[in-house]
């Protein structure tokens, strides 16, 4: 089992439409949960962090954390062509600093 | 504030040869990670850096070593170069490290 799951994708839903991601986690010591964006040729880049169960709000953006269930979620109000990306879940264990478990990302296509 | 700099963007190197990869933090930083991004493997953690002391240390081999001067700046080597290396290298930075950390453009390393 890999310490953090996505399912791969694509996935696709049309323009002004509410995209869901989910993201599984194994180790229940995980506290802090990021989402990046990573476009084709580009580096990640960081769209929202969540610490604490509940959802997180910024802009269209919404992450949901379920500590219990070990699952984080990311949804994308509004969807436009501009979100066609790969969405990539970071995990941070307690105690180990800078190191991020990544999932294998979930390929987004907007279509107009 | 300026970004996380990464030099050089690309590089092209044969088998045994070894190289060098440098990355500047963001001001302030004085956390550095660096992961290996690969289509097969995703984005893997190589290794963490933090007031020059290796904090976190991923699962590859000895030939890909790292460090970190007092001002922050980070330098990873890969000696003995196999095939397999070819691979989108990025640094990211963060204040402590285990906050949000902030990706660098990459370098893009081709081994022949």
């Amino acid at each position: 089992q890999k310490e953090v799951e996505q399912n791969s994708g694509p996935l696709s839903v049309p323009e002004g439409a509410i995209a869901s991601l989910n993201c599984t986690y194994s180790d229940r010591g995980s506290q802090s949960f990021f989402w990046y964006r990573q476009y084709s040729g580009k580096s990640p880049e960081l769209i929202m962090f969540i610490y604490s169960n509940g959802d997180k709000e910024d802009g269209r953006f919404t992450a949901q954390l379920n500590k219990a269930s070990q699952y984080v979620s990311l949804l994308i109000r509004d969807s436009q062509p501009s979100d066609s990306a790969t969405y990539l879940c970071a995990v941070n264990r307690d105690n180990q600093g800078g190191k991020l478990i990544f999932g294998q990302g979930t390929e987004l296509s907007v279509k107009p | 504030k300026a970004g996380v700099t990464q030099t050089p963007r690309y590089l092209i190197k044969t088998r045994g040869q070894q190289v060098t990869l440098s990355c500047s933090p963001i001001s302030g930083h004085r956390s550095v990670s660096w992961y290996q991004q690969t289509p097969g493997q995703g984005l893997q953690f190589l290794f963490e850096y933090f007031s020059e002391t290796q904090r976190n240390k991923g699962n590859f081999p000895g030939r890909f070593s790292g460090r970190q001067f007092s001002n922050s700046r980070s330098e990873m080597n890969v000696s003995t170069l196999e095939l397999g290396d070819s691979a989108l290298y990025l640094c990211a930075s963060s204040l402590t490290g285990e906050g949000t950390q902030y990706f660098g453009p990459g370098t893009r390393l081709t081994v022949l």
